[in-house]
């Protein structure tokens, strides 16, 4: 079974703050990405990588930079923590699809409840 | 621009009875959609998947229905059972972009008893 973990179930931080979420996945996925699910938006990409050292732009990526050294890690960071970063994220990972109809899920953690004050 | 939309919030359907939760998208380049479940502070689970060149799949109590010409898929649960009760997520993926993918906005269904 894949298994993505990440850091903490729950975090406050304050407004400012510099904030790290972790997150690390067993089964030698090319693709990572980050999430944040918030009510009536559903699920709204960060950022995503393709391997150790890529990034992508998702659509939301204003106010958060992301971190991959190496392939079982992906960190997401918010550079100055602000009160509507509060939200749930979610770190997913999934094996590199290339296309021709039968593509791979992606796999989630459990996600970090944040709350900025 | 809502690529995939599901245009029902929540759903409410009794035990046993079947429940049917739809998905329109826009893009006529997905190749590839999934069925997402998720609780209260858990992460989504992946529930089933269907390629766009067949219309239907199934897996036990759950299939999955495209309809590509209305750009339409469908999540039918029968018999449906209270720990169904979850929000569930459509998602699309674009042949060419490796794996990333596109998710509705999620639909609460509530199973009862």
């Amino acid at each position: 079974d894949v298994k993505v973990t990440q850091s903490s179930r729950y975090l406050v931080k304050r407004t400012g703050e510099k904030v790290f979420l972790e997150c690390v996945q067993d089964m030698d996925h090319e693709n990572m990405f980050w999430y944040r699910q918030d009510p009536g938006l559903g699920l709204r990409l960060i950022y995503f990588s393709y391997d150790v050292k890529m990034k992508e732009k998702g659509d939301i990526p204003e106010g958060y930079s992301v971190s991959r050294e190496k392939k079982e890690r992906f960190s997401l960071i918010l550079e100055s923590a602000s009160t509507n970063q509060t939200s749930m994220y979610l770190c997913a990972s999934s094996l590199f699809y290339g296309g021709g109809g039968d593509g791979q899920p992606q796999h989630f953690g459990d996600g970090t409840r944040l709350s900025i004050l | 621009d809502q690529q995939v939309k599901q245009n029902s919030p929540s759903l409410s359907v009794q035990e046993g009875r079947i429940s049917i939760l739809n998905c329109d998208y826009t893009n006529s380049m997905f190749d590839y959609f999934l069925w997402y479940k998720k609780y209260p502070a858990e992460g989504p689970t992946f529930l089933i998947s269907i390629s766009s060149i067949k219309d239907k799949n199934e897996d036990g109590r759950f299939t999955v229905f495209l309809n590509k010409s209305a750009k339409h898929l469908s999540l039918h649960i029968v018999p449906s059972q209270p720990g169904d009760s979850a929000v569930y997520f459509c998602a699309a993926n674009i042949y060419n972009q490796g794996g990333k993918l596109i998710f509705g906005q999620g639909t609460e269904l509530s199973v009862k008893p």
